[in-house]
């Protein structure tokens, strides 16, 4: 049993739909995060949000759009994506956010596929 | 040099063998060390942190040798159970990231 959930597990979507990917810790964590993991690839950092903040990092296309309403809860809004963002994307927390010796948590994911 | 470099493999190995798993990162700062398995189509689990002086946890051990900037997983008796990807992850102690994540090193334990 995971204390993060995502939700929807799996999305199809078209290139010009819109929608959101949801992430919910019920950890108590500080920091939460989003990656993406494509084939053959390691996990790729998108967002870090710490205490609700949104931390600058690796930059990402705008078409990807974090949102964060509180400490628990953390949104990918997805709009106009192409098909190479087909991958699976994993929310993560930890307790808090570059402190040593805290690893991360991870939901299940999303299987993303873009038609 | 990567970050993070682990060997993909596949490891096939039968059941009961002793397999190690070695992980180099590019970063000498960096200040913590994990290994997290991957099961297919299922997310990253936190299997053990690996600190300074060894340690072991049941049939898996980790070393760390910062000198060399070099950690390792053995595993002992493989089980079916351990068929699984096993990612090397490193905090590297700098900018805005927190963790580094390797691609990660396929296991099949066969019966």
């Amino acid at each position: 049993e995971t204390g993060v959930t995502q939700t929807p597990r799996h999305l199809v979507m078209g290139m010009t739909n819109k929608k959101s990917l949801k992430c919910e810790q019920h950890l108590g964590h500080n920091a939460m995060y989003w990656y993406k993991q494509s084939a053959k690839k390691p996990l790729e950092l998108m967002f870090v949000y710490s205490l609700e903040e949104r931390v600058e990092n690796n930059s990402v296309p705008s078409r990807f759009s974090p949102e964060c309403p509180n400490s628990s809860h953390l949104f990918l809004h997805l709009h106009t994506l192409q098909p190479e963002d087909s991958a699976l994307y994993l929310c993560a927390s930890s307790q808090d956010f570059l402190a040593a010796n805290q690893p991360q948590h991870f939901g299940d994911g999303t299987r993303l596929s873009i038609l | 040099r990567k970050e993070v470099e682990q060997d993909p493999g596949p490891f096939n190995v039968p059941e009961g063998a002793t397999v190690a798993f070695n992980c180099t990162y590019s970063n000498s700062a960096s200040q913590s060390f994990f290994w997290y398995r991957q099961d297919c189509r299922k997310e990253p689990k936190l299997l053990m942190s690996v600190y300074s002086s060894g340690n072991e946890d049941g049939r898996f051990t980790a070393q760390l040798n910062r000198a060399s900037q070099y950690i390792s997983l053995l595993i002992r008796d493989s089980k079916l159970s351990d068929s699984a990807t096993y990612l090397c992850v490193v905090n590297p102690n700098s900018g805005n990231t927190p963790l580094v994540f390797g691609k990660g090193t396929r296991l099949s334990v066969i019966a």
